[in-house]
Formats: structure tokens, sequence, C-alpha cells
């Protein structure tokens, strides 16, 4: 079974410094990864998504993050923070068998920005 | 707009009653999916389905149940049995095989 694991639970960066989330998985095949947000009292929102091709992947609001197979683990970082990106943030691998596609989430990292 | 709509955004209920979440989309998406969300703890899978008048239990299915009975709608009872049922309740869907997924404004349920 698949597993996500997100060390750090919060974090605090001041506005324009950069950010790197830390995401490791466990999965036995090629997995589908991804990062989402949330806000408070929110649903998800989707950052970005890796599926194969190009370990680097661009997301939506400057995020990016990279799948390293050798460490099976897939960051996620931005080169300056805005105010606006403090959130909570999961990291999620998809698994996708004959008979049902399903996502197991981390646990989260909360983002804290300070002005 | 094509979406998710989760109704209501928040629900109280008393202990012992069984209540209803709804989850209706209009994105023609196959499968859908039911979360629990409680703090610290991410996101936990209750149930699942792939298509009309099918589904699976996910994780931590004991005390909830769903129907799908139209490919838009996909409803949750938590019921009685549910030990402790305060929590906040995404759904979410996505287009059969393809493990993206599309997430709902969310139901926080308490329980009084």
């Amino acid at each position: 079974a698949q597993s996500v694991t997100q060390p750090d639970i919060h974090i605090t960066v001041s506005e324009g410094a950069s950010l790197e989330l830390r995401c490791n998985y466990s999965y036995g095949a090629t997995p589908y990864l991804f990062w989402y947000v949330q806000s408070p009292g929110q649903g998800l929102q989707l950052l970005l998504k890796y599926f194969s091709g190009d370990t680097l992947v661009q997301g939506i609001k400057g995020f990016e993050a990279e799948f390293k197979r050798s460490q099976s683990s897939f960051n996620l970082r931005k080169p300056s923070v805005h105010w606006s990106d403090a959130a909570e943030d999961f990291c999620a691998v998809g698994a996708h068998t004959g008979t049902a596609s399903k996502l197991t989430f981390g646990t989260g990292t909360r983002l804290q920005v300070t002005l | 707009d094509g979406g998710i709509t989760q109704s209501p955004k928040y629900l109280f209920r008393k202990e012992g009653q069984n209540v209803t979440l709804s989850c209706e989309q209009n994105l023609n998406h196959d499968a859908m999916y039911w979360y629990r969300q409680d703090p610290g703890q991410g996101l936990r899978l209750i149930y699942y389905s792939q298509i009309v008048n099918d589904f699976q239990k996910g994780d931590i299915a004991e005390g909830y149940s769903v129907s799908r009975e139209k490919k838009e709608s996909f409803p949750l009872t938590v019921t009685s049995a549910q030990k402790n049922p305060t929590a906040f309740y995404l759904c979410a869907s996505s287009i059969w095989g393809v493990t993206e997924a599309f997430f709902g404004q969310g139901t926080r349920l308490t329980v009084v």
C-alpha cells in the first residue's frame, strides 16, 4: 500500500524568502504525485502534479516540485513566498489499479508567512 | 461553471441521530470519493465509487454508508454507529483511471 510522509507539521517563512516543503512517498511502482493547497475551512486546490516525463514540474502561483526517484521525494518549492501563500499544503500519491483509482494524503504542512 | 457542490456547509447533529451529507458534481466524472479530515491527520478515505450503483469501502468506512444511484450524486450518511463523527468532510471526483481529484468546499459536521 502507498503512503506519504510530510515531516514538517508547521513552517514559518518571511515574505519574499524561499520555501521548500518536504514530501516522501512509498509506492511500489511509478507514482502519480500531487501537491494540493487548502485555505482554512475550504476544499483542496491542486497546485501541481507529476505523472511522468520531466522531473521538475511547474504549478500555479509560482510553485514547482521536483520528483527524485532515488530519494522517494517530491518536495515543493517557491523562490519568493507571498503573504497569500499562507495555508495548509498536502502532498499525495495516486495509485490506479484495474478497478480503482485512489489518492493517499500526507498529514499536511501548515505554512505561516510573516510580513 | 462545472464543479462539485457540497451541502450544507455547516451541520449540527445530536448524538444518536443519522445525518446525510450531500455531494453533487457536474463535471461528468465517473469516480467520486468521500474523505474525512481531522486536525493533524490529513485526509482519510471513507468510501469511493467508480461507477453508478457500485462503491467500495475506504480506510475508515465503519459508521458510514453511501449510495450512488446517479452519476452526479454521491451522498454520505453518518450513522449513529460512528463513534466520533465531528470532523470536516470533503467530497471529490475524478475521471475514471486518472487519480487527479477535484474537491468540493467541504461540510463541517459537529455533534452536539
